[in-house]
């Protein structure tokens, strides 16, 4: 079965500073791979994410991520973070084909940036 | 945001008791989702819809069932609260073109 970890529950970083967070996945076949974002009592919004093509995607935000196959990973980076950035991140995948995808989501990591 | 709803958004419900979360659509998309948010687990999948009166269990089904008799609705009963099921449950809801998932604001639920 799928698997995603993200090795890092927390991150404290400092504002204007830069951030990855990390996230790696058990290698498949074909694979989407997805951030999503958690604001403090709200639901999932999408950050960005990887269906194929250029292994660099923008997101919202500022954020960007990197895929790498051969290292089964998709890390989240921001070059300069704001307070605003504080919440938690998620990393998901699917795979297969389109039917009756499901996700896998990896465990999280809270960012907490810091004046 | 995605046309989503979850009802209600906070529970507290007492132990043995029956309990049945709402999540209602307006997007008129095939996929449907239940899961659970736990601290240190993430996001897991209770039960998914593929279409009307299509369901399929997830990873963390047992003592939850799933009923969706129309597109836009999907409710999750819990036929006899525990403790244990004390989470945040979030809908979330596919298009069959699009890939990513949109998810509802979240149901806090308390068992007593």
């Amino acid at each position: 079965a799928q698997s995603v970890t993200q090795l890092d529950s927390q991150v404290p970083v400092f504002e204007e500073a830069p951030v990855e967070l990390r996230c790696n996945y058990s290698s498949s076949v074909s694979v989407y791979l997805f951030w999503y974002v958690q604001y403090p009592n709200q639901g999932l919004q999408l950050l960005l994410k990887y269906l194929s093509g250029s292994t660099l995607v923008k997101g919202i935000n500022g954020f960007e991520a990197e895929f790498n196959k051969s290292q089964t990973s998709f890390h989240l980076r921001k070059p300069s973070v704001h307070i605003s950035d504080t919440a938690e991140y998620f990393c998901a995948v699917i795979t297969g084909d389109n039917y009756g995808q499901n996700f896998v989501f990896g465990p999280g990591t809270r960012l907490s940036v810091l004046p | 945001d995605a046309g989503i709803t979850q009802s209600p958004r906070h529970k507290v419900t007492e132990t043995g008791t029956p309990v049945t979360l709402r999540c209602h659509q307006t997007e008129n998309h095939r996929y449907m989702y239940w899961y659970r948010q736990d601290p240190g687990h993430g996001l897991r999948l209770i039960h998914y819809s593929y279409g009307v009166k299509d369901t399929d269990k997830g990873e963390v089904s047992d003592g939850y069932s799933v009923s969706r008799s129309k597109t836009e609705d999907f409710l999750l009963t819990l036929e006899s609260a525990t403790s244990s099921q004390t989470s945040v449950y979030f809908c979330a809801i596919r298009g069959r073109a699009n890939t990513e998932a949109f998810f509802g604001q979240g149901t806090r639920l308390t068992v007593v």
